[in-house]
């Protein structure tokens, strides 16, 4: 069974620049996720997707994040403009239903300079 | 909020136990853990659900106090492999059920 696949798996941008990441979860997964990891921390809830729904985006900088999922599969997630504190790496978790088992994809790293 | 996790980092020998704490100040459905390595996503451990059994993987096995709000992970005879990051991720109660993860436990086993 294939895993989580996440493109790209590193991006270097200025401050200011836009910049998408994708993710393709594991077949016949409902649920999608999308989190932020900062170095040294755990992983923080970005946005939840159950088919192509929101579930919660609490904490999702909305000003200047924004992710969709199509068709409730592919799910990309955009940053426009990017800030230096959105350094991080970015990963994407795909379940079958809500409060199950997480599988996480390879990860984006993203530097902003 | 994040729930707490203890200790922040442990160093071990080959062999020796740990123990690593999860505490939340929210009421809790379940509790899931999970390891990273370096440079690595996350890899699912094991699933706590409130009111179920204590769960077990290989020599790892965790427990879910639902008053306490908390929840352990017990690693016996460690080997090499079990070096890592351990994240507790508590899904609250209620009606958002979301996942918050801990700031983690850093653990690194020697020869």
């Amino acid at each position: 069974e294939a895993g989580v696949a996440q493109s790209p798996r590193y991006k270097i941008i200025e401050k200011r620049q836009s910049v998408a990441f994708w993710c393709n979860p594991i077949s016949g997964h409902a649920t999608l996720y999308w989190y932020q990891q900062i170095l040294g921390q755990g992983p923080k809830l970005l946005i939840q997707f159950q088919n192509n729904g929101v579930v919660d985006d609490s904490q999702l900088p909305k000003d200047r994040f924004s992710a969709e999922r199509l068709k409730g599969v592919d799910s990309t997630l955009k940053i426009q403009p990017a800030k230096l504190e959105d350094s991080a790496v970015y990963l994407c978790a795909s379940s079958p239903r809500s409060q199950e088992t997480q599988y996480f994809g390879p990860g984006t790293r993203l530097l902003v300079l | 909020q994040q729930p707490v996790q203890s200790p922040q980092a442990v160093i071990l020998r080959e062999g020796e136990d740990a123990v690593i704490n999860c505490s939340s100040s929210k009421a809790l459905y379940s509790v899931h853990w999970y390891r990273q390595k370096h440079g690595e996503a996350p890899v699912f451990l094991m699933i706590l659900l409130k009111g179920g059994e204590q769960k077990g993987h290989e020599k790892i096995s965790a427990s879910f106090n639902e008053k306490k709000q908390q929840s352990s992970l017990y690693l016996t005879a460690s080997q090499l492999s079990y070096s890592g990051t351990y994240f507790c991720g508590p899904f609250s109660s209620g009606s958002a059920r979301q996942l918050t993860f801990g700031s983690g436990t850093q653990l690194t086993v020697l020869p």
